[in-house]
């Protein structure tokens, strides 16, 4: 199974500050795209899929490039609740990046 | 909102038993899934289910693990005889058609099995 790339981490970032998140996946045949989210010892739960022309959803921003097989995860105005690991998650069945931990700080 | 049960939440067995964890998916989903995540360590691919079949399966999923789908609301992982290194949170994930949310899978809360 091909892999997906993450940088681990941690990230510690105050509040308010903006934090981009990167991953690169070797199948290129991948067509299907997300960053899902893990808090602690629970289950991963939906972020936000990534399409081919880069996509927002409030003050988060996906970006999609196929040509290097990368994806990015833009978050704004961090919040303490933004704390939990990101997971970037490429095709179906899904293939997990092993996660980029933030920890977003009072 | 819909969501995927599983029980149960946590189980103990002693190496060399059977394991039986169950997943109730959403509904009106055709493709199961199961995942396990050691501690630590990545969420990794076991199966996929569709149709009362297995559609793909990976290298981890070997002779010890079987699936069954026995009635028409419950999805099974079973492990025959489990290992120390069997030990890890296992999640079971469901979604529809493409036409109903592409390939967007939801997880159960998981099943953390320790095998001592």
């Amino acid at each position: 199974r091909k892999e997906v790339e993450q940088d681990p981490g941690p990230f510690n970032v105050p509040e308010g500050a903006t934090v981009a998140f990167n991953c690169t996946y070797s199948n290129s045949a991948s067509q299907s795209f997300f960053w899902y989210r893990q808090d602690c010892r629970k289950e991963p739960k939906l972020l936000m899929s990534v399409y081919s022309s880069g996509n927002e959803d409030g003050r988060f921003t996906a970006q999609l490039n196929r040509a290097s097989q990368y994806i990015s995860l833009l978050i704004r105005d961090s919040k303490l609740s933004d704390s939990a690991t990101y997971l970037c998650v490429v095709s179906v069945p899904l293939v997990f990046g092993k996660g980029t931990r933030l920890s977003v700080i009072a | 909102e819909p969501e995927v049960t599983q029980t149960p939440s946590h189980q103990v067995t002693q190496m060399g038993q059977e394991v039986i964890l169950r997943c109730v998916p959403i509904s009106n989903h055709l493709y199961f899934y199961w995942y396990r995540q050691i501690l630590g360590q990545k969420v990794e691919f076991l199966v996929s289910f569709y149709n009362n079949e297995i559609s793909e399966k990976s290298e981890i999923f070997d002779d010890q693990f079987s699936v069954e789908r026995p009635d028409g609301s419950n999805f099974t992982l079973k492990i025959r005889s489990t290992k120390l290194e069997d030990s890890a949170m296992y999640f079971c994930a469901s979604r529809g058609t493409v036409s109903s949310g592409a390939n967007v899978l939801t997880f159960g809360a998981g099943s953390r099995l320790t095998v001592l």
